[in-house]
């Protein structure tokens, strides 16, 4: 069975610019989550989709969004970027919600100068 | 904000002990718990999850739990060197359905 598949694997953008991320989660899979992960920060949630509905979001500004497909793939994506935007990206694919077990694609390194 | 917080290390075992990495937990509300490990320059992978009260063994691996003490630890039988990696808590709140994660453990294994 293919894991959670991510595009693209690395990322140089300026800033103001803004990008989009997508995933491809496992199959038969209906949730997926995202996360930006720094080295100061660690892992944190960014928000969940289900079914092509936001069902949970984070902490993080406006300019991050997200969305998903009937498909369950997701994009997400950010606006205005800002240096402090520099991070791993990780789209996580679950049968039915963020609680349960995920499953981590390779990520995307997104580098903003 | 529900906090998980472990120990930051560096842990270092020779190889052939017992490692033993431990996560505490602020929502008492939370359900499921997990660990995963990840490799410098790598995403997570899931290693184990847990849902009731005591141990579950999987391999060289048992996840502890302790709901009363909010209290989750990963032992690892027969370190070995593969097994160097960041080893990162993660705790399901409670009601929110957000996974929260901990800052990870570094886990050094000498040979």
């Amino acid at each position: 069975k293919a894991g959670v598949t991510q595009t693209p694997r690395y990322l140089i953008k300026t800033r103001g610019q803004q990008v989009t991320l997508s995933c491809s989660p496992i199959s038969g899979h209906r949730s997926v989550s995202w996360y930006q992960q720094t080295p100061g920060q660690g892992l944190q949630f960014l928000f969940e989709y289900f079914s092509e509905t936001q069902r949970n979001k984070g902490n993080f500004p406006g300019r991050f969004s997200g969305r998903q497909f009937s498909n369950s793939r997701s994009e997400m994506n950010v606006s205005t970027l800002e240096l402090g935007d520099s991070a791993l990206y990780l789209c996580a694919s679950s049968r039915s919600s963020s609680t349960a077990e995920q499953y981590f694609g390779p990520g995307t390194r997104l580098t903003v100068t | 904000q529900k906090e998980v917080e472990q120990n930051s290390g560096p842990l270092s075992v020779p190889e052939g002990a017992i490692a033993s990495l431990n996560c505490t937990y602020s929502d008492r509300g939370s359900q499921s718990f997990f660990w995963y490990r990840q490799y410098s320059g790598k995403s997570p992978e899931l290693i184990m999850f847990i849902y009731s009260n005591g141990d579950k063994e999987d391999g060289r691996f048992t996840a502890q739990l302790n709901k009363a003490s909010q209290y989750v630890s990963l032992l690892i039988r027969d370190s070995q060197p593969s097994d160097s990696a960041t080893y990162l808590c993660a705790v399901g709140e409670g009601g929110s359905e957000k996974l929260v994660f901990g800052k990870g453990t570094k886990l050094t294994v000498n040979p």
